[in-house]
Parts: structure tokens; sequence; C-alpha cells
């Protein structure tokens, strides 16, 4: 059973746009949350982690939302680069797992287009 | 800085060939880790160890087989390769910290 669900599942977004990426999850216990970024066939890049009840970072032109209460994150992208262009993982952490178990949403693929 | 370095970086093999990934983490963590990544799947685990010697099932250990010979290497090994093992291969490593999974650059497989 899927627990992290991201939307959309790809985005197209014009350069200078701004963007959001949503991520809902049923992780139970949640421990924390965090977003990547990754471009086509490579590695995972952290963006931010996010860690209290109600959470709030910023990194840049990536900020990011978290609510453990509605289980529910969101990553702001301002002023969207080509660059950008990705797919954008959300990875919450499991409390409960002795192992430290991360359950991995599908991503977001994004787009920016001249 | 912690590193994670994955070998090789791309792999082609053919059907039930026999294929080994290697993982050293150059951290002193305890955790180690091996998932796979296939479009419209976030990573799921393989494998996991915490420690020399020791190793755990994951979530899609079919296929896989794992081997944790020191602190820092830890070696996914598939038997006879099969197509539907096709897939990107991501390994990282954990320490105490609850908040912090490195990851490796990952391992293009094609099995053919």
């Amino acid at each position: 059973k899927t627990q992290v669900e991201q939307s959309p599942q790809s985005l197209v977004v014009r350069q200078g746009e701004n963007c959001v990426l949503q991520c809902n999850y049923s992780v139970t216990p949640d421990n924390h949350l965090r977003w990547f970024k990754q471009d086509t066939g490579k590695g995972l890049v952290s963006l931010t982690v996010l860690v209290d009840q109600k959470d709030k970072t910023s990194n840049g032109r990536y900020s990011a939302t978290l609510d453990k209460d509605a289980k529910h994150s969101t990553l702001h992208i301002t002023a969207t680069l080509l660059d950008d262009t990705a797919t954008y993982i959300c990875v919450v952490g499991d409390r409960g797992s002795a192992l430290g178990r991360l359950h991995f949403g599908a991503g977001t693929q994004l787009i920016v287009i001249p | 800085e912690a590193a994670v370095t994955q070998s090789p970086r791309n792999k082609v093999t053919v059907t039930g060939g026999n294929v080994t990934l290697s993982c050293r983490q150059t951290n002193s963590h305890n955790y180690m880790y091996w998932y796979r990544q296939d479009t419209g799947h976030g990573l799921r685990l393989i494998h996991y160890s915490y420690g020399a010697g020791n190793l755990q099932i994951g979530d899609v250990p079919d296929g896989y087989k794992a081997t944790r010979t020191t602190q820092e290497d830890f070696f996914l090994l598939l038997e006879l390769a099969s197509p539907s093992q096709t897939s990107l291969y991501f390994c990282a490593s954990r320490g105490l910290g609850f908040y912090e999974q490195y990851f490796g650059p990952g391992t293009r497989l094609t099995v053919l």
C-alpha cells in the first residue's frame, strides 16, 4: 500500500513562474519529511528537511511546509529556472522503525520551458 | 561530508547473468541500504544491514542476495539476472542520526 502520494504526477511551467508540489502521506508515526531533487537518471539531492509538528523551511528559491496533523507537505519553487527541470521526491521517515525506514513517493516530474 | 560511492555506474548483462553491485561508505555508519527505483514507483528497499556480517530483508528481496563484508562495504548480488531487474539501484548509509540517509550516485543496470 502506497503510504506517500505526490501530486501532480507531472507539471509544466514557464521559466520564471512559481509552482507548488504536494505530498500527502499516511506513515505513522512520522518522524521527518525530506524533499529531494533528482535529475533524470541521476542521484538524489536533498533540498530540505522538515521535522516539527508544523514546520517551514526555506532554501533559496525552494521553500517547504509540513503539517503533521494533516500529514501534508508542500514544496514551493519560486521564479523557476530551466535547471529546475527534474523529478521532486517526497520522503517520510518512519519514527516507529529502528532501521530508520524511509517511505518514498513516486515523485513529481517538473518540466520548465522557456 | 558523508560519502557513499557505488560501482559500476552502468552495467549491461544478459538474462541469467551474474552481477555484483558494490557500495562503499566512508562515514563509519552502521546502517546500509540497497534500493531500486523504477518509473512510477518510489524507491523500494531490497536489503539492508546494521553492521558487518548482518543482513536483513527489505520489501522486494526476491532475486537478490546481499553481503556486508565490512563496516564500509555492502554488496548486492544478482545470481540469475532477469529483465525485470533492469532498474536504477541506489545504496545509502545512515549513522545514529535519524534524519540523515546519505545516498550514492546510483547504478544503472540493464538486463537484456
